[in-house]
């Protein structure tokens, strides 16, 4: 069993719908990150929290440190979101999520 | 900022031969990371730093050997290359606070092939 569970594993959205991935883990963390890889294989960290939530521009992170999961938000989709999004935790070691393919349709 | 580099982009190995990945970053960042992806699956860390002179083993560290003589680099060692070890390579760094790392700025990888 995965310490990071990602779903869904991938997702297809018209342009404009509202998204959400999921993360759930089982270990102890000190912090969650989200993120982006696009398809040319550089990756980007969007997010790092450890409660609560946060907010960039059109997506949104939030983490329930109790049920141990976290989601990621776009609002108003588009096609340039299309990317592989990564959920990780740190806490004794890092651990990943195989990631969630997402296709944005115009 | 250049942020983080890595050489080469790609490279194909023979069985048996040596190589070194390098990494650079030049953010000042006291954390830096090796992992590999493999296709279809997740990240996985290798060797991680957290100064110079101080590294230590990730999840998946046989057969790689990392030294972090400087701030700034943190090259991946492979002494005798094996098939398995055939996957895309990306460098990290974060700075952290209180002993807690950061985000993480990710290199473009180095994508290897071992036949």
């Amino acid at each position: 069993k995965n310490e990071v569970e990602q779903s869904p594993q991938n997702l297809t959205a018209q342009e404009g719908e509202f998204i959400t991935i999921n993360c759930s883990y089982s270990v102890g963390i000190s912090a969650l990150h989200w993120l982006q890889q696009h398809p040319g294989g550089g990756i980007v960290s969007l997010f790092m929290l450890s409660s609560g939530k946060k907010k960039h521009g059109r997506l949104i992170a939030t983490i329930n440190i109790q049920e141990k999961h976290s989601s990621l938000h776009i609002t108003a989709s588009h096609p340039r979101d299309s990317a592989v999004y990564i959920c990780a935790v740190t806490g004794n070691q890092f651990y990943f999520g195989t990631g969630t393919s997402l296709t944005v349709i115009p | 900022n250049a942020g983080v580099t890595q050489t080469p982009k790609f490279r194909i190995l023979k069985i048996g031969q040596s190589m070194t990945l390098q990494c650079a970053q030049d953010m000042n960042h006291n954390y830096m990371y090796w992992y590999r992806q493999d296709p279809g699956m997740g990240l996985k860390l290798i060797y991680y730093s957290v100064g110079a002179g101080i590294t230590d083993k990730g999840e998946v560290p046989n057969g790689y050997n990392v030294s972090r003589s400087t701030t700034e680099d943190f090259p991946l060692r492979l002494e005798l290359a094996a098939p398995s070890q055939t996957s895309v390579y990306f460098c990290a760094s974060s700075y952290s606070t209180q002993g807690a790392p950061h985000e993480q700025y990710f290199g473009p990888g180095t994508r290897l092939t071992v036949t």
